[in-house]
């Protein structure tokens, strides 16, 4: 049962146009998400999150947007960079009483061609 | 420590042999997360421990799989009788807050043949 879904496994996006990376999930329990980067060889790394309390979080070239009703997350990098080439997971956090982990989707690789 | 240590970084190891994996969070982090990474495929989550106890151990594959985790910080991951299907990307993590913050560490690639 995956909870967290990214439909798309690859991206490719010319350098200085925008990437969207799109994530979808089940369960309406899910207070908190979260993006993370992540380079072969080495651990994910924190990128951006949002609480459910809003609809969007930006942070320099990065934002992500959400759609409650739609269960649906989006980050959008603009512009896109070469070193922005990488694996980028989305996850999904329980309000606190519940369980205590992230819920993450299957990634997708996202390659910024020059 | 700085970050997240797991070691080894790379493990071989034969179909039914035993193998222990190795994590280091960061000092003071209270809650510690195994996951790994199979290939294509996404995170799976594995067990979470919140000081030495294990409230959620609910994504371990089979009774082949085990952690413990001792004096609030070092954790092992153990995996008897290792099949291939248990080849992976290994991946701990911890966080002073549960849930939020994870660091993670560069995963132990491991290899049955």
């Amino acid at each position: 049962d995956q909870q967290v879904k990214q439909n798309s496994p690859s991206l490719s996006v010319q350098e200085g146009r925008i990437s969207i990376l799109n994530c979808d999930y089940t369960n309406s329990m899910f207070d908190y998400f979260l993006w993370y980067k992540k380079y072969p060889a080495e651990g994910p790394t924190f990128l951006i999150s949002i609480s459910s309390i809003k609809d969007k979080n930006e942070d320099g070239r990065f934002t992500v947007f959400l759609n409650k009703s739609a269960k649906h997350l989006s980050l959008h990098i603009v512009p896109s960079q070469p070193g922005d080439s990488a694996v980028y997971f989305c996850a999904a956090l329980a309000p606190p009483g519940r369980a205590q982990k992230l819920v993450f989707g299957q990634g997708t690789r996202l390659t910024i061609n020059p | 420590g700085a970050g997240v240590s797991q070691s080894p970084s790379n493990k071989v190891t034969e179909k039914g042999k035993d193998v222990e994996l190795r994590c280091d969070p960061i000092s003071g982090h209270t809650a510690l997360y195994w996951y790994r990474q199979s290939l294509g495929q996404g995170l799976e989550f594995l067990i979470y421990f919140q000081g030495n106890s294990a409230p959620d151990k609910s994504g371990l594959p089979s009774d082949r799989f085990s952690a413990e985790r001792t004096g609030g910080s070092v954790s092992t991951l153990t995996i008897q009788r290792t099949q291939q299907e248990d080849s992976a990307v290994y991946l701990c993590a911890s966080s002073s807050n549960p849930g939020y913050g994870y660091t993670f560490g560069s995963g132990t690639r491991l290899t049955v043949v």
